[in-house]
């Protein structure tokens, strides 16, 4: 099984430039998520979406644009980078229900950003 | 808000072992325990809803004390794989009660080391 997969490893930007990161899933998973990981630090929400069409903020959503037109796929897009947002960002999903409401989340091996 | 992880290193020799905590000011309905090697995704450990229970798989086990908002992770016999940064991620509980759909705070990390 696939599970979370996350496109480029890795990206070095130009401040102003524009990119999308990739995020799909083949697990069925309602529940996607976009973090960003700063050195030595814990994970940041960026956005969530709890099904398709469905997309939220999250703690630091400045800067990025999300869209979830399927199941399966949740791309992010940074608009003009900053160097503020070299990082390293994950995209998590997750079987989410009222009945169950055990949200173990699934991890992709990330995609590492330097905007310089 | 988030939760506050302590300490925020551990180092150990093989055998030994460790308690990691995570603290949060709010009302919690879950806490979930993660832990990501270096260069590597975060991995499910566990998870803890709230009712006070404790749950564990071979030599890690954690607990949820709904009173306190707190929860420990247990790490015992320490083997050197055991190596990494562990993250509780917590769900708060809403005015009710309630799950408040899946959506989590991490914690800053404890970084652990285990020597041979």
């Amino acid at each position: 099984n696939a599970g979370v997969t996350q496109t480029p490893k890795f990206r070095i930007l130009k401040i102003g430039q524009s990119m999308t990161l990739q995020c799909t899933q083949d697990m069925n998973h309602n529940y996607m998520y976009w973090y960003r990981q700063d050195p030595g630090m814990g994970l940041k929400l960026i956005y969530y979406s709890v099904g398709a069409g469905i997309t939220d903020k999250g703690e630091v959503p400045n800067g990025y644009n999300v869209s979830r037109s399927t199941t399966e796929d949740f791309p992010l897009r940074l608009e003009l980078a900053a160097p503020s947002q070299t990082s390293v960002y994950f995209c998590a999903s997750s079987y989410w229900t009222i009945r169950s409401a055990k949200n173990i989340q699934y991890f992709g091996a990330g995609t590492r950003l330097s905007v310089l | 808000q988030q939760p506050v992880q302590s300490p925020q290193a551990v180092i150990l020799r093989e055998g030994e072992d460790a308690v990691i905590n995570c603290s949060s000011s709010k009302a919690l309905y879950s806490v979930h325990w993660y832990r990501q090697k270096h260069g590597e995704a975060p991995v499910f450990l566990m998870i803890l809803l709230k009712g006070g229970e404790q749950k564990g798989h071979d030599k890690i086990s954690a607990s949820f004390n709904e009173k306190k908002q707190q929860s420990s992770l247990y790490l015992t016999a320490s083997q050197l794989s055991y190596s990494g940064t562990y993250f509780c991620g917590t769900e708060m509980a809403t005015n009710a009660g309630g799950t408040s759909y899946g959506k989590l705070t991490f914690g800053q990390g404890t970084i652990l080391t285990v020597h041979p």
